[in-house]
């Protein structure tokens, strides 16, 4: 089966850096993906890891270790817009090719 | 910059009555998508969609959901007997293909509101 874990909430405060951290258990990897996902709105896509190691994106970052099923986001200079879920999927190998979500993390930027 | 688009945004409907929430997948892609999210939990996969059949189903997608592709555009998500835990919002979403880098689109969602 597959079984992602995320922090429920977390606070950061304006202009500052939060790493957001995703475990993950599952069979057949074939990446990571983050998405962002405003209260009542689609999730829309942040970043994607296949292989270990960091991808950046402007104020992004996205960091993969498959070896202990373990990814982060990274985000930089928050801003008060940055205050969203930020959702943690891996992406199963195989003919369907969908995303197993994680429960989501929710972060609030303060002033 | 192309876009899924679904209709309609919000559905309100009697329990035991049948929906079809719809979907345009962006145009040059081939795989179709729906999931769910019931308010305040995370988001779940219903089916996945390729080559006008279904690739992949969950344990959610019973007999009470199908999917289809009636024409060259829509991609539709059929209830046929709507229960009270059906009440969610239902995201389609697309992607191009099964090439690394899977990034998949996500519509704007239909809210279904079963009473």
């Amino acid at each position: 089966g597959q079984n992602i874990d995320q922090p429920t909430e977390m606070t950061a405060t304006e202009g500052a850096i939060v790493q957001i951290n995703c475990t993950y258990q599952t069979s057949g990897f074939n990446g990571l993906f983050w998405y962002q996902q405003h209260a009542g709105e689609a999730p829309t896509f942040l970043s994607y890891n296949v292989l270990d190691g960091l991808e950046e994106k402007g104020r992004f970052s996205s960091f993969l270790s498959r070896s202990k099923g373990y990814s982060y986001l990274l985000l930089k200079e928050l801003q008060m817009k940055d205050s969203a879920s930020y959702l943690c999927a891996v992406s199963k190998r195989g003919y369907g090719q969908n995303f197993v979500f994680g429960p989501g993390t929710r972060l609030s930027v303060l002033p | 910059e192309p876009e899924v688009t679904q209709t309609p945004s919000h559905q309100v409907t009697q329990m035991g009555q049948e929906v079809i929430l719809r979907c345009v997948p962006i145009s040059n892609h081939l795989y179709f998508y729906w999931y769910r999210q019931i308010l305040g939990q995370k988001v779940e996969f219903l089916v996945s969609f390729y080559n006008n059949e279904i690739s992949e189903k969950s344990e959610i997608f019973d007999d009470q959901f199908s999917v289809e592709r009636p024409d060259g555009s829509n991609f539709t998500l059929k209830i046929r007997s709507t229960k009270l835990e059906d009440s969610a919002m239902y995201f389609c979403a697309s992607s191009e293909g099964l090439a690394g880098g899977n990034e998949q689109f996500f519509g704007p969602g239909t809210r279904l509101t079963v009473l």
